[in-house]
């Protein structure tokens, strides 16, 4: 099972605006709306924070955004602050003979 | 407040088993899918296995299938992993982690801390 593929690393300067690709194929990101992004600053579990391509869950911030073209999904934070730092990862159901799920390589965000 | 409390990690030589349990709290544990999720330290997420509320629809990863079970025990809130012929490459961190929905493929909202599992002779 391949992971989804996203860049190794992003950055950008508080206030900016940053975008993060994740690239599937028409067996996951493009045939289905089950896209998920996670935040993991380390040492720390992972937080949800976009769930189906563009929902987020109660108490994240709408600086945070979700969408998806095609195969690839994105996720776009605004107004960047320090504590955005962090690896980003996406999240997709897979089109498989039985239950299959795909994370992305992981991105790293650094705030400059 | 929703919590994950993973147990039974540890040092196994390579070859042998270990069985992994999730006890589950602050929700309707029956109502909602649940999945295992390992990071090797320093490195990215792997899914390895999920599970509907009622054990119906279950899915592993390549690398686990055929050695590895997932179950649950809704009378017990808990969540399991049985892992067998365990080898070096199964060495991370196994999280466990709540679904949004019943069944398996939307994405999960709730993480455990995590039981480190090291293979190693």
């Amino acid at each position: 099972q391949s992971a989804l593929t996203q860049p190794a690393s992003v950055s950008g300067s508080p206030g900016q605006s940053i975008t993060i690709s994740c690239t599937g194929t028409r067996s996951d990101v493009g045939d289905y709306n089950y896209v998920s992004w996670y935040q993991q600053h380390p040492g720390k579990a992972p937080k949800l924070i976009i769930f189906d391509v563009s929902n987020r869950p109660s108490g994240i911030s709408s600086r945070f955004s979700g969408s998806k073209s095609g195969n690839t999904a994105s996720l776009t934070i605004s107004g960047l602050q320090a504590e955005d730092e962090a690896d980003y990862y996406c999240n997709s159901y897979r089109r498989s003979s039985t239950l299959s799920w795909v994370f992305g390589g992981g991105t790293k965000l650094t705030v400059l | 407040e929703v919590q994950l409390v993973e147990s039974g990690g540890g040092l196994v030589q390579p070859g042998r088993s270990l069985r992994l349990s999730c006890a589950a709290s602050g929700f309707t544990f029956d109502d909602y899918a649940m999945h295992w999720v390992r990071q090797v330290p320093g490195k990215g997420l792997e899914w390895v296995s999920g599970i509907s509320w009622n054990s119906d629809i279950i899915g592993y990863a390549d690398s686990v299938k055929g050695r590895f079970t997932i179950s649950r025990d809704n009378t017990k809130n808990s969540l399991y992993l049985q892992m067998n012929s365990l080898g070096p490459e199964d060495t991370a961190l196994y999280y466990c982690a709540k679904e949004i929905r019943p069944i398996p493929q939307t994405g999960v909202d709730y993480w455990g801390q995590g039981a480190l599992v090291s293979v190693s002779s």
